[in-house]
Order: structure tokens, then C-alpha cells, then sequence
């Protein structure tokens, strides 16, 4: 079945770094794209981007240029989103989901979700 | 970019109930409309892509219409495992783009 797990929650301080990883199974990985999603605290959805897992291309939103990474080791079939420069108001948890190439990327399964915490 | 406006923000209904969400773009989006859903504390699970085809897995009591800038989730009968928020995304212009979502309560 398909399974996306990623890594635990993070206690990170401003201005440090952490880096998320999303760990596919149960499908080829490089059929399908990953998205990336944050959910600040007790807000709604926003779609950061997604990484074409089979030329890994990212394609970022607006707001998540510059400091926002997507990469991916497909040797071990996982995606990473790496953040530098953490504020305050990265925190948030952060979900990877699995998006179909034959609709534009939409999501259809999601990983567990990584709550990242910043906070001096 | 392309807001999406979901209504209404929050509903009270009882099991067996059914009930509307509606959802409406800035803009035409086609039909490249998506509906998830998402429990407390949880990940959000896809429910709808394509405005109207439903994911693997998802009980028929969902389905979904709409084209253009105008988009409606029905569930026909309320089941106690539905209580939760949905959000609507779309997919047609980059940034992707989500309502605010509507919070499904018991009445």
C-alpha cells in the first residue's frame, strides 16, 4: 500500500536549520510527483511546491522562495524540504503528499505530518 | 493568485443528514478542483480531484460537481466519521491555492 512517513517533530531556535524527509513506499517513486504543504497552528493549507520526482525539478510558491529547498534521493525513494534561517513563524507542521502526473500534480496521499517548532 | 472562497465557514448537522459545501474560484479554473478532508490532529486526506472523481477508497456518499469558478461537495448521508473540515484546493494556476475551509459539526 502507499505509505508516505516522514521524520519526527523538531525544536528548532531562529535562525537555525532543519531539514524534513518524506519516505515513500508502496509505489515507483519517481511516478508520481511530491508536493509540499505547511499548516501553521490551528490556520487552514498552503501549498509551498512540489518536486517532479523524475527530473527533480521544484517548483516553489511565491512565499517560499529563498529559504525553502525541495530535494530528493531517489536511491531511497525520499523527498526532503530543508528550511534556513528559521523564524517564528515557520512554525508549523509540514506535510508531504504524493501528487499525480496525470493531474497536474494533485495530491492523493499524504504523509503523517512534521510538526517543526522555532522558538528561542 | 487565484482565491478560493468556501462556503459556508462552519456547519451544525446530524447523522444521515445531507449536506453542501460550496466552494468558488476568482477565476475559472476549469474543473481542476480537488476537496480533501481533515480531522483534528491528523493529516488531511484527498477525497475529490478533477471537481468530480472520486479517490481511491472514498465512500460514494461523497461526490463533487462543478466547472468554471463555481463548485459544490455533497455528502448524501452524514455518517458520524464525517465530522470533520474540508478544504477545497485548485490546481489549474500556480500558486495552488486552498479555501479557508468549512468545519463540519454535530448537531
Amino acid at each position: 500500500q502507499v505509505q508516505l512517513v516522514q521524520s519526527g517533530s523538531e525544536l528548532k531556535k531562529p535562525g537555525a536549520s532543519v531539514r524534513v524527509s518524506c519516505k515513500a513506499s508502496g509505489y515507483t517513486f519517481t511516478s508520481y510527483a511530491i508536493n509540499w504543504l505547511r499548516q501553521a497552528p490551528g490556520q487552514g493549507l498552503e501549498w509551498m511546491g512540489w518536486i517532479n520526482t523524475d527530473t527533480g525539478n521544484p517548483t516553489y510558491a511565491q512565499a517560499f522562495t529563498g529559504r525553502f529547498v525541495f530535494s530528493l534521493d531517489t536511491s531511497v525513494s525520499t523527498a526532503y524540504l530543508q528550511i534556513s534561517g528559521l523564524k517564528a513563524e515557520d512554525t508549523a507542521v509540514y506535510y508531504c503528499a504524493r501528487g499525480r502526473f496525470d493531474s497536474s500534480g494533485v495530491p492523493d496521499y499524504w504523509g503523517q505530518g512534521t510538526l517543526v517548532t522555532v522558538s528561542s | 493568485d487565484i482565491q478560493m472562497t468556501q462556503s459556508p465557514s462552519s456547519l451544525s448537522a446530524s447523522v444521515g443528514d445531507r449536506v453542501t459545501i460550496t466552494c468558488r474560484a476568482s477565476r475559472g479554473i476549469n474543473n481542476y478542483l480537488a476537496w480533501f478532508q481533515q480531522k483534528p490532529g491528523k493529516a488531511p486526506k484527498s477525497l475529490i480531484y478533477a471537481a468530480s472523481s472520486l479517490q481511491n477508497g472514498v465512500p460514494s456518499r461523497f461526490s463533487g460537481s462543478g466547472s468554471g469558478t463555481d463548485f459544490t461537495l455533497t455528502i448524501t448521508s452524514l455518517q458520524p466519521e464525517d465530522f470533520a473540515t474540508y478544504y477545497c484546493q485548485q490546481y489549474d494556476t500556480y500558486p495552488r491555492t486552498f479555501g479557508q475551509g468549512t468545519k463540519v459539526e454535530i448537531k
